[in-house]
């Protein structure tokens, strides 16, 4: 069954602590890509990787890092200096080229609070 | 500065009508431009990408229009149903992006039985 599998659904982070989102995908897509939604917003970029252990900051990038170890697997951290992390974090990745070039798919999406 | 406007925010709308939901892009080199559809608290699911070379795409009820030179974009959905109620959001992929989409606000759209 493909698709991309976000883990945990929802995450609680406390004061001053690091908290890393999972995102696996079993699509053999080459670029994966990590989106965060407010409410009544659309989707902005934080990070995004187009091949393996090449990664670049998106248009919100501060606070977060990213890694790409392996082409199924892009992590995201949000650091204790993301002063505002509570928000809904969506993971997607797209095929490589041809017609259905960019066309992503999304995870279920992770809601990080903050306690 | 490459921009992509949702309007209306929020739309709602008795069963059975047809309606139209528009996006605005402020740069016409577009790649492509993808319409999605986000139920509450859910990821999002691709609905209709139109290629900057084609006018439209249909997928049953839905319809996508493409308009370059003025930059817009209309999803129509006919003979709407309270299953069509969700979040919809039109995202702009433009060329040289290096895969980066430009997303709009959303239009929640309400379907009442």
């Amino acid at each position: 069954d493909g698709g991309i599998t976000q883990s945990p659904k929802y995450l609680f982070r406390k004061e001053g602590q690091n908290v890393t989102l999972s995102c696996e995908q079993n699509l053999n897509h080459d670029a994966m890509y990590w989106y965060r939604q407010d409410p009544g917003q659309g989707l902005r970029l934080i990070y995004y990787s187009q091949i393996v252990n090449d990664f670049q900051k998106g248009d919100i990038a501060e606070g977060y890092s990213v890694s790409r170890e392996k082409k199924e697997s892009f992590p995201l951290t949000v650091t204790s200096a993301q002063k505002n992390p509570t928000a809904f974090y969506l993971c997607a990745s797209s095929s490589p080229g041809g017609m259905a070039k960019n066309i992503q798919y999304f995870g279920a999406g992770t809601r990080l609070s903050v306690l | 500065k490459q921009e992509v406007t949702q309007i209306p925010a929020a739309l709602s709308v008795p069963e059975g009508e047809n309606l139209v939901l528009n996006c605005s892009f402020t740069d016409s080199a577009i790649y492509n431009l993808q319409w999605f559809r986000q139920d509450p608290g859910k990821g999002l699911t691709s609905l209709l990408l139109i290629q900057s070379s084609q006018r439209e795409q249909t997928s049953g009820r839905l319809n996508a229009s493409l308009d370059k030179s003025s930059g817009r974009s209309t999803l129509y959905i006919a003979a709407s149903q309270p299953g069509d109620s969700a979040t919809y959001l039109c995202a702009v992929y433009y060329s040289g992006n290096t895969g980066k989409l430009i997303f709009g606000q959303g239009t929640t759209l309400q379907v009442k039985p």
